[in-house]
Order: structure tokens, then C-alpha cells, then sequence
């Protein structure tokens, strides 16, 4: 049973970078896509960008700017950089593996807050 | 990008009954069409992908359907631990986007 572990600072000031980590236990990176994705309090979820085995990415265009998503093979996990944050990037982030865009695994999510 | 808009935003109903809900494209998206589960706190749960196929583990109750644009997810008899909040959201293309939900609540 493939478990993911998110892990990452839950509060930030604005202008900062979002840093999130997400540890893969019980399975290899290879074959899969590895996502990320975001929900603001009381709201819907909002893809923010993939990455494949071989390291092909994808972002939402609304965040490519600020998002970078990268693999860490040799330590089977993936992680989350979002830059200049603001209050707007106030949500819970949760990470999730998937096949062909869909998401049959996720993370436990993390509740990133910005704030001055 | 491809909008997903789903409806009814919220609905009320009672153990046993069937219930329908509703996502449309804004174009065509072939069968890359994935149903999703969430409760209060927790993450979402996938429950369906490309329009039919039921995850693993996922009750026979659940089942999808439809083509190119509109899709419905049944909930044949609705029990207790039914009561969530489910998004549709496209493969077809990135961004993967997401309905808004629909809210399954108790009558």
C-alpha cells in the first residue's frame, strides 16, 4: 500500500517561497505522475502542476511564474517550490500520485498559511 | 483551459435514496473524465476514472457515465458515509482542472 508523507512549513510571510516535500513510501517514483494540488479554505481544489518519472512538469499557467515541482529520485520523494507568495496562496496543499491525470494516492495535505 | 461546471451545487437527501449529480466541459473531452470524494478535513478520494471505471475498493454503488461533455455520477443507494462533497475534474488536457463540488447533504 503506497502511503504519501507531506512535509513543509505551514506558515509564511508574503514575498516568501512555499517550500513542500512529499515522501513516497511503498512504491517506486518510476510510471507515475506526481502532482500537486491546492484548496483554499472553504473552497474547491485547484491543480497547481505535475511531474512525470522522467521529469517532464506541467503547470497551471495561472501559478508558472512562481512554480517549480522537481523529483528526488535516490530518496523516492517529490517536492513544491511556490514563490512571492501572497495571502491568496493561503490553502491546504496536498500532494497525490496519479496515472494519466488522475489521482489514486494522495498526501495528508498541509495547511500552508501566508500572513504578515 | 477547459471549465468543468457542476450542478447542483448542493443537495439534500435521505439513506436509501438515488442520487445524481451532473459535470459539463466546455468542450469536448473524449472519456478523460475523473470522479472525486472528500469529507471535512480529509483529502479527496479518487472514486472513478475515465468516466466508468470505479477505483479499487470503491462500492458498486457508485457508477459514471456519460460523453464528450456531460457526465453524471449515481449514487444507486445512498448510506451514511455517502455524505460528502464530490468533484469532477478533466484529464483531457492540463491544467487538470476541477468542478466546484457538489455537497451531498442529509435531509
Amino acid at each position: 500500500q503506497v502511503q504519501l508523507q507531506q512535509w513543509g512549513a505551514g506558515l509564511l510571510k508574503p514575498s516568501e517561497t512555499l517550500s513542500l516535500t512529499c515522501v513516497v513510501y511503498g512504491g517506486p517514483l518510476s510510471g507515475y505522475y506526481w502532482s500537486w494540488i491546492r484548496q483554499p479554505p472553504g473552497k474547491g481544489l485547484e491543480w497547481i502542476g505535475e511531474i512525470n518519472h522522467s521529469g517532464s512538469t506541467s503547470y497551471n499557467p495561472s501559478l508558472k511564474s512562481r512554480v517549480t515541482v522537481s523529483v528526488e529520485t535516490s530518496k523516492n520523494q517529490f517536492s513544491l517550490k511556490l514563490s512571492s507568495v501572497t495571502a491568496a496562496d493561503t490553502a491546504v496543499y496536498y500532494c497525490a500520485r496519479g496515472l494519466s491525470g488522475w489521482n489514486k494516492d494522495w498526501g495528508q495535505g498541509t495547511l500552508v498559511t501566508v500572513s504578515s | 483551459d477547459i471549465q468543468m461546471t457542476q450542478s447542483p451545487s448542493s443537495l439534500s437527501a435521505s439513506v436509501g435514496d438515488r442520487v445524481t449529480m451532473t459535470c459539463r466541459a466546455s468542450q469536448s473531452i473524449s472519456s478523460y473524465l475523473n470522479w472525486y470524494q472528500q469529507k471535512p478535513g480529509k483529502a479527496p478520494k479518487l472514486l472513478i476514472f475515465g468516466i466508468y471505471t470505479l477505483h479499487s475498493g470503491v462500492p458498486s454503488r457508485f457508477s459514471g457515465s456519460g460523453s464528450g461533455t456531460e457526465f453524471t455520477l449515481t449514487i444507486s443507494s445512498l448510506q451514511p458515509e455517502d455524505f460528502a462533497t464530490y468533484y469532477c475534474q478533466q484529464s483531457y488536457s492540463t491544467p487538470r482542472t476541477f468542478g466546484q463540488g457538489t455537497k451531498v447533504e442529509i435531509k
